[in-house]
């Protein structure tokens, strides 16, 4: 079945500092591609997507590029802030039987500290 | 204007009882779902409606029974409540059918589920 990996938190990082968090995935077909945040206390929002091969999704200046070769969807953000810190989801929609499933990594905790 | 909300943000009860969970959207969406997140932020989908009819059972055991009385609620009934059921348990909705299976689904805050 359909899964996604992605490197295991908490990521501590500085203000200002690069930000990678690695995502990989496997799926029959060609399922489109979601990065997730959920904030202390809040639900899921959605962060960018990409919906084919070689789609880069990007807001608020995160990035991800869906890489079928590789089957990966890596977040990277140049220039990360306090006010990122949160858990990261990376996840896969599939279609099952007329239903839209997502399937979603791990998550990631980000800490970025002054 | 709440998209997607759900009711109550907190429940604690005893072993033993039934509970519900309510999930509005005013998206105009026609699929809803609820996932279940451990405590480990571990999240799984549990059920999937299309237009009021099932379309994904995630293996749930038959204690949680959703009901969908209109395309914009799904309720989600849980019977005989254990201690593994405590979760915090989000309700999201998106738009399907045709070619729109890549659509992005939109949350509720969460419900947080403690079982004493």
């Amino acid at each position: 079945g359909d899964s996604v990996t992605q490197m295991e938190g908490p990521v501590t990082l500085s203000e200002e500092a690069f930000l990678t968090i690695n995502c990989t995935y496997t799926a029959t077909g060609y399922p489109s591609l979601f990065w997730y945040v959920q904030y202390p206390g809040e639900g899921l929002q959605l962060l960018l997507k990409a919906t084919k091969a070689d789609d880069k999704g990007s807001n608020k200046g995160f990035e991800a590029t869906y890489r079928k070769e590789t089957t990966s969807f890596h977040l990277e953000k140049g220039s990360v802030q306090v006010s990122d810190s949160a858990v990261y989801f990376c996840a896969l929609s599939g279609l099952t039987g007329g239903g839209n499933k997502l399937t979603f990594g791990t998550g990631t905790q980000l800490k970025v500290e002054l | 204007d709440t998209a997607v909300s759900q009711t109550p943000k907190y429940l604690v009860t005893q072993m033993g009882n039934d509970k519900s969970i309510k999930c509005e959207q005013n998206l105009g969406h026609d699929t809803m779902y609820w996932y279940k997140q451990d405590s480990k932020k571990f999240l799984k989908i549990m059920f999937s409606y299309n237009n009021k009819e099932l379309i994904i059972n995630e293996t749930v055991p038959n204690r949680f029974s959703p009901k969908s009385p209109d395309k914009a609620h799904l309720n989600l009934h849980i019977n005989s409540l254990e201690l593994g059921d405590s979760a915090v348990y989000f309700c999201a909705s998106s738009q399907e059918g045709g070619d729109n299976s890549n659509q992005p689904q939109h949350f509720g805050d969460g419900t947080r589920l403690s079982i004493l």
